[in-house]
């Protein structure tokens, strides 16, 4: 089952501008994570924010979490060509010896020149 | 390149069929995770192996297992399949006590 659910399930922009993408979730987690995929491969991870921290900084990325409203942001900045792909959120939650992750729906992100 | 391998990249079967799909973690990781991937379901967390062991269970269902041999390798075991079962299957990894998980290309299988 899903844990997460993206907003907007697709969004369009042009090169240079800055993309949004929202995540909410149900449950308690331990952390979240972004993850990109690139039609059809595999999933890269992009950024990981732990369940005490609001904020976190990667390059052109930015994270926030909110787990009083069980939502997380990704802001991508000064978007390129290269960042067309499907982000997904994944909320996280420790199990014995590692973390056991549940996938958004996800968002379809296309960056046109 | 994540460093997570799986074979094989394609696989093509016929329903009833039995399939094994294998992965190999990044040097070092204890942790395998297998996850399937379809378009009416998304991404769905199946099953977590530790150092060998069985430590956490999603939707698998019981027709599919797993295991995690001695030299950390996973396979994933598929068995009567059904077309609805036609999907990419992912295997990720971990370092312990890390949180990030490194996805393998996945292997797409397409019951016919």
């Amino acid at each position: 089952s899903q844990q997460g659910e993206e907003d907007p399930q697709a969004l369009s922009i042009q090169e240079g501008e800055n993309a949004t993408m929202n995540c909410s979730y149900k449950t308690s987690i331990n952390n979240l994570q972004w993850y990109r995929q690139n039609s059809g491969r595999g999933l890269v991870h992009l950024i990981l924010i732990r369940s005490n921290e609001r904020e976190k900084h990667s390059g052109r990325l930015r994270v926030t979490l909110d787990t009083s409203k069980k939502s997380s942001s990704l802001l991508i900045t000064a978007s390129r060509a290269a960042d067309t792909a499907s982000y997904f959120c994944a909320t996280g939650l420790l199990t014995g010896g590692g973390n056991k992750l549940t996938f958004g729906t996800g968002t379809q992100l296309k960056v046109e020149l | 390149d994540s460093g997570v391998t799986q074979t094989p990249k394609h696989l093509i079967t016929a329903t009833g069929q039995r399939v094994t799909l294998r992965c190999s973690p990044r040097s070092g990781d204890l942790s395998v995770y297998w996850y399937q991937q379809s378009l009416d379901q998304g991404l769905q967390f199946l099953i977590q192996y530790y150092n060998g062991e069985e430590r956490a269970k999603g939707n698998i269902l019981e027709r599919f297992s797993a295991q995690q041999f001695p030299d950390l390798h996973s396979e994933l075991n598929l068995s009567s399949l059904e077309l609805g079962d036609s999907a990419l299957y992912f295997c990720a990894s971990s370092p312990p006590s890390r949180e990030t998980q490194y996805f393998g290309p996945g292997t797409r299988l397409l019951v016919l």
